[in-house]
């Protein structure tokens, strides 16, 4: 069965102490790899598209890797406003490029 | 701005009564989406349109009814026999569906509460 698996389920973080979510995918295939931001009560804001492994994309505090199992979205001394649910999702290449999402991390980041 | 607009953002409904969930877009998207999300879950597919007068079930379909009349719309009906439509509901479109290298970009959301 296809999967998609994000942990942790909740990160709590002082400001300016980084670290890394995590998104493990189990999938018959991989057209795409899609990382989102999302604030509470708020539709989900794109971040970064992930296509093969190896490939690394970057934004402000934020940089999101991918292998053939997993993907990273790291985060280099976060600051309050960085706090929201961060979601991965993947898009498979068959059964009509079916996009699977994953629960999100929680990221709480206290000033 | 170009972007994706969805009303009501607060929808209440009594029992047995049938709702509709508008989503409107200017970013010139062939490709349309319903998800439904849950505390605690992934968001799941509803319904999705490839084009104009076109659309296909979703994983979670049953309970609810789309119409994709013009490119910029595409409406989400909530009706009687969806035993628990108690959540927040999100809007999608994208420029193709399947395309080579497609993104989804996400409305506002609604929320709808069974009272």
């Amino acid at each position: 069965e296809d999967q998609v698996t994000q942990s942790p389920e909740a990160l709590r973080l002082q400001e300016g102490e980084s670290s890394s979510l995590n998104c493990s995918y189990t999938v018959s295939g991989l057209r795409g790899l899609f990382w989102y931001r999302q604030d509470p009560g708020k539709g989900p804001e794109f971040l970064f598209t992930l296509y093969s492994a190896g490939e690394e994309k970057e934004k402000e505090r934020l940089k999101a890797t991918l292998t053939k199992k997993e993907s990273f979205l790291h985060i280099t001394a976060p600051k309050p406003e960085d706090s929201a649910t961060y979601l991965c999702a993947v898009q498979l290449p068959t059964g009509g490029f079916k996009t699977i999402f994953g629960a999100g991390t929680r990221l709480f980041v206290k000033a | 701005d170009g972007g994706i607009t969805q009303s009501p953002k607060y929808l209440f409904r009594k029992e047995g009564q049938n709702v509709t969930l508008s989503c409107e877009q200017n970013l010139n998207h062939d490709a349309m989406y319903w998800y439904r999300q849950d505390p605690g879950q992934g968001l799941r597919l509803i319904y999705y349109s490839q084009i104009v007068n076109d659309f296909q079930k979703g994983d979670i379909a049953e309970g609810y009814s789309v119409s994709r009349e013009k490119k910029e719309s595409f409406p989400l009906t909530v009706t009687s026999a969806q035993k628990n439509p108690t959540a927040f509901y999100l809007c999608a479109s994208s420029i193709a569906f399947g395309g080579a290298r497609d993104t989804q970009y996400f409305g506002p959301g609604t929320r709808l509460t069974v009272l």
